[in-house]
């Protein structure tokens, strides 16, 4: 069966740094890889996803992921990051005809 | 706003008790998926219903029990409740049963405190 690991409970860091949410993923057949993100008393939304093709996948703000299936790999990156951003980062893997598996999160806070 | 209802919000009960936890899903939606949030365990699957059917089952204690009706919502019904039990507990939907996607959208989900 599928798992996730996020290898960083919290990852602070300044605004306007770059940033990296690290995600390996283990599975013995093809996979489909996501991120989502959850801002405070929200529930859980689709940041960006990977299903096939192109290897690096963006998403609408700026963060973007690069699937690695040497590296068994998933990491979240942005270059710049806002005060906004401040969210619980998930990564999650689901194999065909499988329910999603999460990771348990990285919270990541932005400081001014 | 993810289309995504569930109620209650936040509930407060007592062990040894019952509770139900409803969930509408979007519009169009056929499949629905139950997640229990907690700080140690991170998000666990518990279920997924699609058109009435469950289609897959995760780590769902024999306590708990789902069901998905006619109009498409569903309900988590938690019984002899623990204090382990505590925990935001999510209601997802997506369109297809494989949902091949990925995407699922997520409820504000429901916290549950066990005293």
């Amino acid at each position: 069966a599928q798992s996730v690991t996020q290898l960083d409970s919290q990852v602070p860091v300044f605004e306007e740094a770059p940033v990296e949410l690290r995600c390996n993923y283990s599975s013995s057949v093809s996979v489909y890889l996501f991120w989502y993100v959850q801002y405070p008393n929200q529930g859980l939304q689709l940041l960006l996803k990977y299903l096939s093709g192109s290897t690096l996948v963006k998403s609408i703000n700026g963060f973007e992921a690069e699937f690695n299936k040497s590296q068994t790999s998933f990491h979240l990156r942005k270059p710049s990051v806002h005060i906004s951003d401040t969210a619980e980062y998930f990564c999650a893997v689901r194999e065909r005809n499988t329910p999603l598996v999460f990771g348990k999160g990285t919270r990541l806070s932005v400081i001014a | 706003d993810s289309g995504v209802t569930q109620t209650p919000k936040h509930l407060i009960t007592a062990t040894g008790q019952r509770v139900t936890l409803r969930c509408s899903p979007r519009s169009g939606d056929l499949s629905v998926y139950w997640y229990q949030q907690s700080l140690d365990q991170g998000l666990q699957f518990l279920i997924q219903y699609y058109n009435g059917e469950e289609r897959a089952k995760g780590n769902i204690l024999e306590r708990f029990s789902a069901q998905q009706f006619p109009d498409l919502h569903s309900e988590l019904n938690l019984s002899s409740l623990e204090l382990g039990d505590s925990a935001l507990y999510f209601c997802a939907s997506s369109f297809s049963g494989t949902g091949v996607t990925g995407e699922l959208f997520f409820g504000e989900g429901s916290r549950l405190t066990v005293l």
